[in-house]
C-alpha cells in the first residue's frame, strides 16, 4: 500500500465548477497535509496547509481533513481555466520535515 | 522576500560524471530539504539539513550527498551519475514545517 495515494486523473470539470480533490494516507501518526500546485515544467507551489480537523477555506480553495478515515481533499470553488495543473497531496508523520508525496492528481478544466 | 534560488537550472552530463547543485533559501530560512523528482516515481525525498547538519536523509544511494553552509545555503552533490539519475532536483526552504520550493535543476544524464 502507498502512503500517500492519489487518483491520477485526468479529472476533467467545466470552467465555474467545483474541483473536489482527494487523497488518502495509511500512517495514522501523519500529522501535517499539504497541497501542492504543480505547473507542466514548473515546481510545486504551495496552496494551502492543514493540520486539524475539519474545514479550511482560503479564497476559492478549501482543504478538508478527516484523520479517522485517514483523508484529506481539496476544494476549488468557480474553477478557472488556470487552474489546469497537477495537484500533489503531501503528508509529514513524526517529528521529521520530510514531505512524502502522492503521484498527483492532473486536473483539466475546460471551457 | 525573494524566494528559493536554485542554480543552475539545467545541467547535462554524461554517464560517470558527477554533478553539484546549488540552493539558496528563502532568507531567514535555516532548513532546507532536496527532493528528486521523476516521472516514474514521483517526488521522493533525499535529505534535510538544518544549520549545517544533516537531520533527516531518504532512500537513495551514498553517491547522493548534500551539504549545508553557515549561511544556510545548501549544495547536493552526485557522483558517478547514471542514467536513471534524470530528474528535476527540487531544493525546498522549511519555514516551520511548510517547505517552499524553488524552481529546481533539470539534470539530464546521457
Amino acid at each position: 500500500q502507498k502512503e500517500v495515494e492519489q487518483n491520477s486523473g485526468p479529472l476533467s470539470v467545466p470552467e465555474g465548477a467545483i474541483a473536489s480533490l482527494n487523497c488518502t494516507y495509511s500512517d495514522r501518526g501523519s500529522q501535517s497535509f499539504f497541497w501542492y500546485r504543480q505547473y507542466s515544467g514548473k515546481s510545486p507551489e504551495l496552496i494551502m496547509f492543514i493540520y486539524s480537523n475539519g474545514d479550511k477555506e482560503d479564497g476559492r480553495f478549501t482543504a478538508q481533513l478527516n484523520k479517522a478515515s485517514q483523508y484529506v481533499s481539496l476544494l476549488i470553488r468557480d474553477s478557472q481555466p488556470s487552474d489546469s495543473a497537477t495537484y500533489l497531496c503531501a503528508v509529514i508523520t513524526g517529528t521529521a520535515s520530510k514531505l512524502t508525496f502522492g503521484t498527483g492528481t492532473r486536473l483539466q478544466v475546460t471551457l | 522576500k525573494a524566494g528559493v534560488t536554485q542554480t543552475p537550472r539545467y545541467l547535462i552530463k554524461t554517464r560517470g560524471q558527477q554533478v553539484t547543485l546549488s540552493c539558496s533559501p528563502i532568507s531567514g530560512h535555516r532548513s532546507v530539504s532536496w527532493y528528486q523528482q521523476t516521472p516514474g516515481q514521483g517526488l521522493q525525498f533525499l535529505f534535510e539539513y538544518f544549520s549545517e547538519t544533516q537531520r533527516n536523509k531518504g532512500n537513495f544511494p551514498g553517491r547522493f550527498s548534500g551539504r549545508q553552509f553557515s549561511n544556510s545555503r545548501s549544495e547536493m552533490n552526485v557522483s558517478t551519475l547514471e542514467l536513471g539519475d534524470s530528474a528535476l532536483y527540487l531544493c525546498a526552504s522549511l519555514d516551520g514545517g511548510t517547505q517552499y520550493f524553488g524552481p529546481g535543476t533539470r539534470l539530464t544524464v546521457l
